[in-house]
């Protein structure tokens, strides 16, 4: 079963809007990674949150780590046409190379 | 080079056919990946280089699925007598683990594969 589970599934917004993604996780991690995917080809790092970290920022982007519920979400402001993609949630379960990906959540930037 | 490079990045081929899918890592990254995007769905982990050590085959889905890492840079997974469930995207992605940022996976655009 996925480690990463990403929710909603898909999400639909308007310009301007913000658009926030969940993903919940099984066993302990060292740290979440969150990427990008255009088109349904490669992916692109956006930002990784270390266990010991409850929130960090990059530009537009804030995520959160609850360990406790073993959860993050990923919250993208002021949403752009070009932010459309599917956002993955990564986990490494504990493992020091191996990360596991949820099945993403695919969001709509409406101009 | 600037990234990671993927060949082909379309592949049809025919049931009962092999192929041979291609990844050429960012240079003096050691760690290697392969994983296995079918339609909409997430990633699945195949199979993890690093260095010198024996590679983590604990992914590849049957013994169909091969994969080499030569002088620790260029990587090829080889598909042998490939099925229709193979069709998926294939995507390799590459790491430097004594860097700073050595969680990190940098991906390729990835190969589509389709088995007819």
């Amino acid at each position: 079963s996925q480690q990463g589970e990403e929710d909603p599934q898909a999400l639909s917004i308007q310009e301007g809007e913000n658009a926030t993604m969940n993903c919940s996780y099984k066993t302990s991690i060292n740290n979440l990674q969150w990427y990008r995917q255009n088109s349904g080809r490669g992916l692109v790092h956006l930002i990784l949150i270390r266990s010991n970290e409850r929130e960090k920022h990059s530009g537009r982007l804030r995520v959160t780590l609850d360990t406790s519920k073993k959860s993050s979400s990923l919250l993208i402001t002021a949403s752009r046409a070009a932010d459309t993609a599917s956002y993955f949630c990564a986990t490494d379960a504990g493992s020091n190379y191996k990360l596991t990906f949820g099945k993403g959540t695919l969001l709509t930037v409406n101009p | 080079g600037a990234g990671v490079s993927q060949s082909p990045s379309n592949k049809v081929t025919e049931k009962g056919k092999d192929v041979e899918l291609r990844c050429d890592p960012i240079s003096g990254h050691t760690a290697l990946y392969w994983y296995r995007q079918s339609l909409g769905q997430g990633l699945e982990f195949l199979i993890y280089f690093q260095g010198n050590s024996a590679p983590d085959k604990s992914g590849l889905p049957s013994d169909r699925f091969s994969a080499e890492r030569t002088g620790g840079s260029v990587s090829t997974l080889t598909i042998q007598r490939t099925q229709q469930e193979d069709s998926a995207v294939y995507l390799c992605a590459s790491s430097s683990p004594s860097s700073g940022e050595g969680e990190k996976l940098f991906f390729g655009s990835g190969t589509q594969l389709s088995v007819l």
